[in-house]
């Protein structure tokens, strides 16, 4: 099936600094690809949805100054979170739509952020 | 507003049946999701139904009923490993899927 990968899968960083957290569909191309953050013992909330070419669409309360999304390839989107403050601290998720021949959305393995 | 309702959390117990409800009130229905997800790591597909009916795989089983605004997910011969967070999610007609807050199940020995 198909696959997504995200690197780092975990990443500890110090407050003010910029953490960027990459997206990568390993053998499909993805013209559209989800991020996701999720806080502990909630569901996942969707931060923006990415297009690859164009500006990524952010959902509401969702600072895109703060969450840079890149999406320069079919195979790559990256979000970096800047001056990253522990509140920032979550689980971020990113998941690719499928090919044609699938319904459901393919997520990566997720990136756990820590901000000290 | 768009909503999707599960329960909190349930608890049973290894070799037993589950049956974990979900409602939703979406603009549109393009299809219905589960996913399950461990702590700490990303939720895996498990289901999707956008006809009535029964779809059924393996232990896991999925209904859905368009006129309700109802499925449920039924989890046979449970087993330990399944003690997870159980996620329901509804694709609304412009294609962007809504999350329930997931269904954590407790299997007991």
């Amino acid at each position: 099936g198909a696959v997504v990968s995200q690197h780092p899968s975990w990443v500890i960083c110090k407050s003010g600094t910029s953490v960027k957290i990459e997206c990568r569909s390993l053998d499909f191309q993805a013209t559209t690809m989800f991020w996701y953050r999720q806080f502990p013992k909630q569901s996942l909330m969707l931060m923006a949805t990415s297009n690859e070419g164009s500006k990524a669409t952010y959902e509401q309360g969702v600072e895109k100054d703060k969450f840079l999304i890149n999406h320069a390839s079919l195979t790559l989107s990256t979000l970096t979170v800047t001056s990253a403050h522990p509140e920032d601290s979550s689980f971020y998720i990113c998941s690719a739509d499928p090919p044609q021949t699938a319904e459901e959305q393919y997520f990566g393995p997720g990136t756990r952020l820590t901000v000290t | 507003g768009q909503n999707i309702d599960q329960p909190t959390e349930m608890t049973a117990t290894e070799g037993a049946i589950v049956q974990i409800n979900c409602t939703y009130q979406t603009s549109g229905f393009n299809g219905l999701f589960w996913y399950q997800q461990h702590a700490g790591e990303a939720p895996t597909f498990l289901s999707y139904n956008v006809l009535d009916g029964l779809e059924e795989k393996g232990r896991f089983s999925s209904f859905l009923s368009r006129s309700k605004g109802y499925s449920y997910l039924l989890l046979k011969e449970l087993q330990m490993k399944d003690s997870a967070s159980y996620l329901c999610a509804v694709k609304d007609s412009n294609y962007q899927l809504i999350w329930g807050a997931g269904t954590k199940l407790i299997i007991k020995p």
